[in-house]
């Protein structure tokens, strides 16, 4: 069965700190990868996602996730926080194709100054 | 130009009413969701329609109806509401069907009393 855990509910962070969020997942066919951002009142952004190629990938706001298929694990990374970052992190996987995208439960991020 | 928008924003009412969430994009995409997240922050889809054609219907009680009048709108119905149907509900567009790249509404926070 696909799943995706978050094993973080809520982290805390100073400012300027470097920051990881797990993401383990579960999926029967080849896992394609996202972390979506979601601020207070606002919908999901898309950070990043992972498709195949290099397994460090590249997103928006200086984000940054790897993906490690012996682990089962799409952890995403920043090497400084800032204030401004503090939101619910949802880590998600799906097929390509056929919009089927199953999320985690989601990650709460505090920033302290 | 708000790109995904969805109304009524807030939503309160009383157990067995029947209400309805409007969504539209202006994005020209061929496919629209509904997504439910829940008081644990879990995010699950409800309701896929591509080209105004119902893509995906997950196991959401059939209290439930969606509707797309055309491909810019996707309504959902909830007939004979109740207490677990408390939650905040996402509308969310892509391109096409085999996008992966999601655009969240803003939500609609459904309280039911």
């Amino acid at each position: 069965a696909q799943s995706v855990t978050q094993p973080d509910i809520h982290i805390t962070v100073s400012e300027g700190a470097s920051l990881e969020l797990r993401c383990n997942y579960s999926y029967g066919a080849t896992p394609y990868l996202f972390w979506y951002v979601q601020s207070p009142g606002q919908g999901l952004q898309l950070l990043l996602k992972y498709f195949s190629g290099d397994t460090l990938v590249q997103g928006i706001k200086g984000f940054e996730a790897e993906f490690k298929r012996s682990q089962s694990s799409f952890n995403l990374r920043k090497p400084s926080v800032h204030w401004s970052d503090a939101a619910e992190y949802f880590c998600a996987v799906g097929a390509r194709t056929g919009n089927q995208f199953y999320f985690g439960t989601g990650t709460s991020l505090t920033v302290i100054p | 130009d708000t790109a995904v928008s969805q109304t009524p924003k807030y939503l309160v009412t009383q157990m067995g009413n029947d209400k309805s969430i409007k969504c539209e994009q202006n994005l020209g995409h061929d496919t629209m969701y509904w997504y439910k997240q829940d008081s644990k922050k879990f995010l699950k889809i409800m309701f896929s329609y591509n080209n105004k054609e119902l893509i995906i219907n997950e196991t959401v009680p059939n209290r439930f109806s969606p509707k797309s009048p055309d491909k810019a709108h996707l309504n959902l119905h909830i007939n004979s509401l109740e207490l677990g149907d408390s939650a905040v509900y996402f509308c969310a567009s892509s391109r096409n069907r085999g996008d992966e790249k999601l655009f969240f509404g803003s939500g609609t926070q459904l309280s039911v009393l």
